[in-house]
């Protein structure tokens, strides 16, 4: 079974510059996580779809981050404008299943992201 | 939202049995207690879940108190190849969706020789 593919793996960029991420989750996986992992720290939830709608955005950043999964299948994370602190590993995962008990995500690679 | 509360790091050596405890005293009733790993340069791994009691896989071992309000994760005989971060997540459910991972800072498990 093929896992959660992201691109791409690395990206440098200028501070003001926009960037975007891909995601093609698990076939067949309704939910979609996307986490940002400062160096140190914990995975933080920015966002979280079930199919192509949005289920908890509270901590993204909406002045410069948005996300889109159209079509319920892979998704899309950008920036714009990238500030030097949006410099992280940017995770997506998905999830096959509803209800409390399925706690079980795939996670992808990651993109790491330097913003200088 | 539950909060989890565990130890920054541990240390062990090769072969020894591991037990990292999560505290969870604001748990709801639907929540289940899930563990995950996390090597460097990779994203996290689902370990194991559970809700309450005893549970096993070929990984790891999940114990649950009645009272719910704590877990402990261990790992039989663990190898240098386990030095990873563990998380402890406490999952927030929403009716008709999965439930929402929210991770905290984890424990850093140092496994030498």
């Amino acid at each position: 079974e093929a896992g959660v593919a992201q691109s791409p793996r690395y990206k440098i960029i200028e501070k003001r510059q926009s960037v975007a991420f891909w995601c093609n989750p698990i076939s067949g996986h309704a939910t979609l996580y996307w986490y940002q992992q400062i160096l140190g720290q914990g995975p933080k939830l920015l966002i979280q779809f079930q199919n192509n709608g949005v289920v908890d955005d509270s901590q993204l950043p909406k002045d410069r981050f948005s996300a889109e999964r159209l079509k319920g299948v892979d998704s899309t994370l950008k920036i714009q404008p990238a500030k030097l602190e949006d410099s992280a590993v940017y995770l997506c995962a998905s999830s096959p299943g509803r209800g409390p008990m399925n706690t079980e995500a795939f996670f992808g690679q990651g993109t790491r992201l330097t913003v200088v | 939202l539950a909060k989890t509360t565990q130890p920054i790091s541990m240390d062990s050596y090769e072969g020894q049995e591991v037990n990292i405890t999560c505290s969870h005293n604001n748990i709801a009733t639907n929540d289940y207690i899930t563990w995950y790993q996390q090597f460097p340069s990779q994203g996290p791994r689902f370990i194991i879940q559970g809700y309450k009691t005893k549970v096993t896989n070929e990984v790891a071992s999940l114990f649950i108190p009645a009272d719910r309000k704590s877990s402990t994760l261990s790992l039989p005989r663990v190898s240098l190849s386990d030095t990873a971060v563990y998380y402890c997540l406490v999952g927030d459910s929403y009716t008709g969706t999965a439930s929402k991972l929210t991770f905290g800072t984890g424990t850093r498990l140092q496994v030498t020789l």
